[in-house]
C-alpha cells in the first residue's frame, strides 16, 4: 500500500517568515512529486512539481526532493496571510499508470 | 479559458435516493479521475479513465457507486442508494495523458449532503 503522510497541522507563522511543509512517502519507485494549495472551499491547485533531487525554485515557493530518505518539502518565502491554505502533496509511482497518492495535507496558517 | 466544470456544485438528498455527479473534462484531456473529499479520509481516488475506459475503480464502492465516460466530454458519478456516509466533496480531474509530469486540473466540486 503506498502512503503518503503529512503532518496535518495546523502549522502558523508570522508575516514574512518561511514557512516549511515536509511530506513523506513508502514507495521507493516513486518518479514525480507535486504540491497542490487547496483553499478552504475551493479545488485544489497545483503550485509546483518535481522529479529530480535536489531543489526547485519558482518565485517565493522551493520543493526539495531527497530520494534517499524518501521525503519532499515545500518551502514558502516572505509568507503571507493569503498563502494560508491546505497544501496537499502527491507522489506518482512508477509503472504506466502514473496515478498519484495524495497525502491528507498540511493546514497553513500565516498570522499579520 | 479552459477549466474543468461539474455539475451540480452542491446536492442534499435524502437517504435511499439516487445521485447522479457530471463532470466536463478540459478538452483534450484523455486522463479523467474521480475523487472524494472528507475530513477524515482527505483526498481519496474513486476511479480513473483513460480515453473513456475505465482503468482503475478499486478505491468505489461497487454496490453503489458506478461511473462512466459516454463521451469524450461528459463523465458521470452516480450513487444508488445514497448513504449518510456518501457526505462529501467529490471532485473530477483532468489531465492531457497519464504521463510522469503531466498536472491534475481539478473541476470546482460538487458538494454532497445525504441526509
Amino acid at each position: 500500500q503506498k502512503e503518503v503522510e503529512q503532518n496535518s497541522g495546523p502549522l502558523s507563522v508570522p508575516e514574512g517568515a518561511i514557512a516549511s511543509l515536509n511530506c513523506t512517502y513508502s514507495d521507493r519507485g516513486s518518479q514525480s512529486f507535486f504540491w497542490y494549495r487547496q483553499y478552504s472551499g475551493k479545488s485544489p491547485e497545483l503550485i509546483m512539481f518535481i522529479y529530480s533531487n535536489g531543489d526547485k525554485e519558482d518565485g517565493r515557493f522551493t520543493a526539495q526532493l531527497n530520494k534517499a530518505s524518501q521525503y519532499v518539502s515545500l518551502l514558502i518565502r516572505d509568507s503571507q496571510p493569503s498563502d494560508s491554505a491546505t497544501y496537499l502533496c502527491a507522489v506518482k509511482g512508477a509503472g504506466g499508470s502514473y496515478i498519484p497518492t495524495f497525502g491528507r495535507g498540511t493546514s497553513l496558517i500565516v498570522h499579520p | 479559458d479552459a477549466r474543468v466544470t461539474q455539475t451540480p456544485r452542491d446536492k442534499v438528498t435524502e437517504m435511499g435516493q439516487e445521485v447522479t455527479m457530471r463532470c466536463q473534462p478540459i478538452l483534450g484531456h484523455n486522463t479523467v479521475f474521480w475523487y472524494r473529499q472528507t475530513m477524515k479520509q482527505g483526498l481519496e481516488l474513486l476511479a480513473y479513465f483513460r480515453n473513456r475506459a475505465p482503468l482503475d475503480d478499486s478505491g468505489m464502492p461497487k454496490d453503489r457507486f458506478s461511473a462512466e465516460m459516454p463521451d469524450a466530454t461528459l463523465a458521470t458519478l452516480k450513487i444508488q442508494p445514497s448513504e449518510p456516509r456518501d457526505s462529501a466533496v467529490y471532485f473530477c480531474a483532468s489531465a492531457p495523458t497519464s504521463g510522469r509530469n503531466n498536472e491534475q486540473f481539478f473541476g470546482p466540486g460538487t458538494r454532497l449532503t445525504v441526509l
